[in-house]
């Protein structure tokens, strides 16, 4: 079964210092990795999507996230922060169980940048 | 192009009442997910329904949950019986094929719901 875990649930940088949100991946294959944002009272959008082409990922926003197997993360990251960026940040990992439909989502960061 | 749409964006009820929330996909889009979203917690997996396929109810959290999807187009979540536990966002996403493990999942904004 695949999992994901984010370490820590709030995060609070200055505002053009460095963003850096943590996940950590469970999984017995290969995963499919995502970092989705929300913003208030609106749905997910996706940042990002590692799918095994390449192991550096760019996204939208100036985000980016590097998919580390030997350490099990994929640790999104952004050089400097913007007061835009104030939302929650979720990892995911495409679930390989049963329709292998559904996305398998961690507990969410919730990014504030100070001015 | 319109994203994925749903409605009500609120919805109060009381306990045990039933209600239904409404989901329009992407048009195009062959796969359907809805997720939960309760205070403080990640998005919890309840259905997902691809093409003409029996749809994958396994998170579904008790038989008071049924969806029902219209094609490849609109779809109804709904909770009979409703307790404050179910008090949550309901979120809907849509993707064009749904059978690949690389395909985008798009969400709407989901329907906050609060049982009283």
């Amino acid at each position: 079964a695949q999992s994901v875990t984010q370490l820590g649930s709030h995060v609070s940088v200055s505002e053009g210092a460095l963003v850096l949100l943590r996940c950590n991946y469970s999984s017995s294959v290969p995963p499919y990795l995502f970092w989705y944002v929300q913003y208030p009272n609106q749905g997910l959008q996706l940042l990002l999507k590692y799918t095994s082409a390449a192991t550096l990922v760019k996204g939208i926003n100036g985000f980016e996230a590097e998919f580390k197997k030997s350490e099990t993360s994929f640790h999104l990251t952004k050089p400097s922060a913007h007061m835009s960026d104030a939302a929650e940040y979720f990892c995911a990992v495409r679930n390989y169980g049963g329709s292998q439909g559904n996305l398998i989502f961690g507990k969410g960061t919730k990014l504030s940048v100070k001015p | 192009g319109a994203g994925v749409s749903q409605s009500p964006s609120n919805k109060v009820t009381e306990k045990g009442k039933d209600v239904e929330l409404r989901c329009d996909p992407i048009s195009g889009h062959t796969a359907l997910y809805w997720y939960r979203q309760r205070l403080g917690q990640g998005l919890e997996f309840l259905i997902y329904f691809q093409g003409n396929s029996a749809p994958d109810k396994s998170g579904l959290p008790s038989d008071r949950f049924s969806a029902e999807r219209t094609g490849e187009s609109v779809s109804t979540l709904t909770i009979q019986r409703t307790q404050q536990e179910d008090s949550a966002v309901y979120l809907c996403a849509s993707s064009f094929k749904g059978g690949r493990a690389t395909d985008t999942q798009y969400f709407g904004p989901g329907t906050r719901l609060t049982v009283l």
